[in-house]
């Protein structure tokens, strides 16, 4: 069973635009979230966290958001670069568990 | 530090041969990691170890898999014998603990005929 879901496949968005990738999870246990970015024929390299006392984390063009009571998460990047065409996966960390990703296209 | 590494890069082999997949992690790291990526599932952790000791297996899918760590700078993940359907890309990756970022290798691509 998928304890964390990315329910969008896919993204397309125009460059300068923002991004917002979103994630649902099922297991309150998750006490922290990771979101990570995987570029093609490498592995996946870590972007931001969030721990689940707070709601937002901030680290440049990247916010992630957390709603403790809608078990959800979202990632925002603002403005969108072209270098952000990647796969996102966004983690739940308790018994660790990973989405299956969402990919994104930015499109000058 | 030159990160995670794996090796192979890529495998192919036939139904029922015996994989090896190998993983140095970065040193100092206690926590090792291997996942496999499909279209279906995403990434899925396989099994994780702390100073070398396996902690949580329970994602390994069946006998046929195995996982070793003989000590902190070399761990194995073994499939025998492969099936089709093991045919993906497996990841290993370290971390300092168990909710810090981990750092991933580049992977290994098999595929299995």
């Amino acid at each position: 069973d998928q304890q964390v879901k990315q329910n969008s496949p896919s993204l397309s968005v125009q460059e300068g635009r923002i991004s917002i990738l979103n994630c649902d999870y099922t297991n309150s246990m998750f006490d922290y979230f990771l979101w990570y970015k995987k570029y093609p024929a490498e592995g996946p390299t870590f972007l931001i966290s969030i721990s689940s006392i707070k709601d937002k984390n901030e680290d440049g063009r990247f916010t992630v958001f957390l709603n403790k009571s809608a078990k959800h998460l979202s990632l925002h990047i603002v403005p969108s670069q072209p270098g952000d065409s990647a796969v996102y996966f966004c983690a739940g960390a308790y018994k660790l568990s990973f989405g299956a990703g969402t990919t994104v296209t930015v499109r000058a | 530090d030159a990160g995670v590494i794996q090796s192979p890069r890529h495998e192919v082999t036939e139904m029922g041969q015996e994989v090896t997949l190998r993983c140095k992690p970065i040193s100092g790291h206690d926590y090792l990691f291997w996942y496999r990526q499909t279209m279906m599932r995403g990434l899925e952790l396989l099994i994780y170890f702390n100073n070398n000791v396996p902690i949580d297996d329970s994602g390994m899918p069946e006998d046929r898999f195995s996982a070793k760590m003989p000590n902190a700078s070399f761990s194995t993940l073994k499939i025998q014998p492969s099936e089709p359907r093991d045919s993906a890309v497996y990841f290993c990756a370290s971390s300092l603990s168990y909710r810090d970022e981990q750092f991933f290798g580049p992977g290994t691509r098999l595929t299995v005929l």
